[in-house]
């Protein structure tokens, strides 16, 4: 079965430092999601890609976060400088259709950030 | 503005017993609904949706969930809880009548004692 892929797993951090997580959707799924969880909280909406283009980036901090995803595939989301409050799961979701509210997201299993 | 509540931060029920994780939902137009379940340092793993039709929605490992129009709830249901099912559960809800984006609820962690 196919799924999302995220790397690292984990990332430890010093606060300035920059970071970067990776995600690779499932193949030929159009839409691609960043979410920040907070422990306790359930997954909040950072940016939303269609194929390549953001459609949503309302709440992606913008002074510090960067998203992109050149190729319409694969994508990459920054933070820099890293701050102690970001310290969350990043988790990465795709899904099949574009701009369809009634498909489902594929979570991948996330990126575990601490900032020290 | 769209919102999801689940009220209850934990619910325990004994293995074998039926369980039901509370959800409701406020929204300006039709929702669509999803549950997702996610384990430890996992990924949330979708169960079910509502889009419309049949109020009773089936979905994986023996979940269902009923949609109600008049009290806004989609609550999840399974008649026989496994140990297994121990796990944190999300409820979302996304207007169909707006292009939101779908919003998740804070979280339900059940745990089923053997």
């Amino acid at each position: 079965e196919a799924e999302v892929a995220q790397s690292p797993r984990y990332k430890i951090t010093e606060k300035s430092q920059a970071v970067a997580f990776w995600c690779d959707p499932i193949s030929g799924h159009a839409t691609l999601y960043w979410y920040r969880q907070i422990l306790g909280q359930g997954p909040e909406l950072l940016v939303q890609f269609q194929d390549e283009s953001v459609v949503d980036d309302s709440q992606l901090p913008k002074d510090r976060f960067s998203a992109e995803r050149l190729k319409g595939v694969d994508s990459t989301l920054k933070i820099q400088p890293a701050e102690l409050g970001d310290s969350a799961m990043y988790l990465c979701a795709s899904s099949l259709l574009a701009g369809a509210g009634t498909d489902t997201q594929y979570f991948g299993p996330g990126t575990r950030l601490t900032v020290l | 503005a769209q919102s999801v509540a689940q009220p209850e931060d934990q619910v325990n029920v004994a293995e074998g017993n039926p369980l039901t994780v509370k959800c409701t939902y406020s929204v300006s137009g039709n929702p669509y609904l999803f549950w997702y379940v996610q384990y430890p340092n996992r990924g949330l793993q979708f169960l079910l949706k509502y889009i419309t039709g049949d109020n009773l929605v089936k979905g994986s490992y023996g979940f269902e969930a009923e949609f109600n129009k008049s009290q806004t709830s989609f609550h999840l249901k399974k008649p026989s809880a496994l140990v297994s099912d121990s796990a944190l559960y999300f409820c979302a809800v996304r207007d169909m009548n707006r292009d939101d984006k779908i919003i998740f609820g804070k979280g339900t962690r059940l745990h089923i004692l053997p």
